[in-house]
């Protein structure tokens, strides 16, 4: 086990809802990256943040977003939802950039 | 555009022998790759990686080699064994970014 911890594990939500996913980052590190997997893909990066800050993202429209707290866990927040974003998504942690580990997943169902 | 992909969808290999799963990545300036397992129902987890300066490195029953003129990256397993079977993938780094691109993943399977 990397440490790193998602939730909910699965999540079951209609068109047009909003979502939030949860991430704590495994102890002493500092950066999270979020990714979207879609059934049989590999994962898709949507944003990294680092102290707080994003730092850098991926194609994913605004509608994705997310934050960082002070002890480094974070949130992915995704509004308008579509079918289309069903998957798993994965949060991985890091110290300064440097190896990912990834957390478990949460699976995100939409209807 | 960028992208990194794999050549075998799915790999089927008998207990105790070797398997090389292969990888070809199309951004020359990548300098950082990455090899990730996962299984079933868990996130992917970090197998071994390598640095462009470097043409090969070794692990514990893995090896990593690199390509750079032909853009290319494999994973050997020694002596594969069931607990071997997930899902592969090669992952690289956008130099100057923090982003990872990852493939589409190979899905190995050990055959007993």
């Amino acid at each position: 086990e990397t440490g790193v911890t998602q939730s909910p594990t699965h999540l079951i939500k209609t068109r047009g809802q909003q979502v939030t996913l949860r991430c704590s980052s495994q102890s002493g590190h500092n950066t999270v990256s979020w990714y979207q997997q879609a059934l049989g893909q590999g994962p898709q990066f949507i944003f990294q943040y680092y102290r707080e800050e994003e730092n850098g993202r991926g194609n994913f429209p605004p509608r994705f977003s997310g934050l960082q707290f002070p002890n480094y866990s974070s949130e992915l927040n995704v509004n308008a939802l579509e079918l289309d974003d069903s998957a798993l998504y994965l949060c991985a942690s890091s110290l300064d950039h440097h190896e990912q580990f990834f957390g478990p997943g949460t699976r995100l169902t939409v209807l | 555009g960028e992208s990194v992909g794999l050549h075998l969808p799915t790999l089927s290999v008998q207990e105790g022998d070797n398997s090389i799963i292969n990888c070809a990545y199309s951004n020359s300036a990548s300098d950082y790759f990455i090899w990730y397992k996962q299984e079933s129902g868990k996130g992917p987890q970090f197998i071994i990686d390598i640095r462009s300066n470097m043409d090969k490195r070794q692990g514990q029953r893995v090896t990593v080699l690199l390509n750079k003129t032909v853009k290319h990256l494999s994973l050997q397993i020694a002596a594969t064994q069931p607990g071997d079977s997930a899902v592969y993938f090669c992952a690289e780094n956008n130099p100057g970014t923090y982003k990872y691109i990852f493939g589409t993943g190979t899905r190995l399977k050990v055959l007993a």
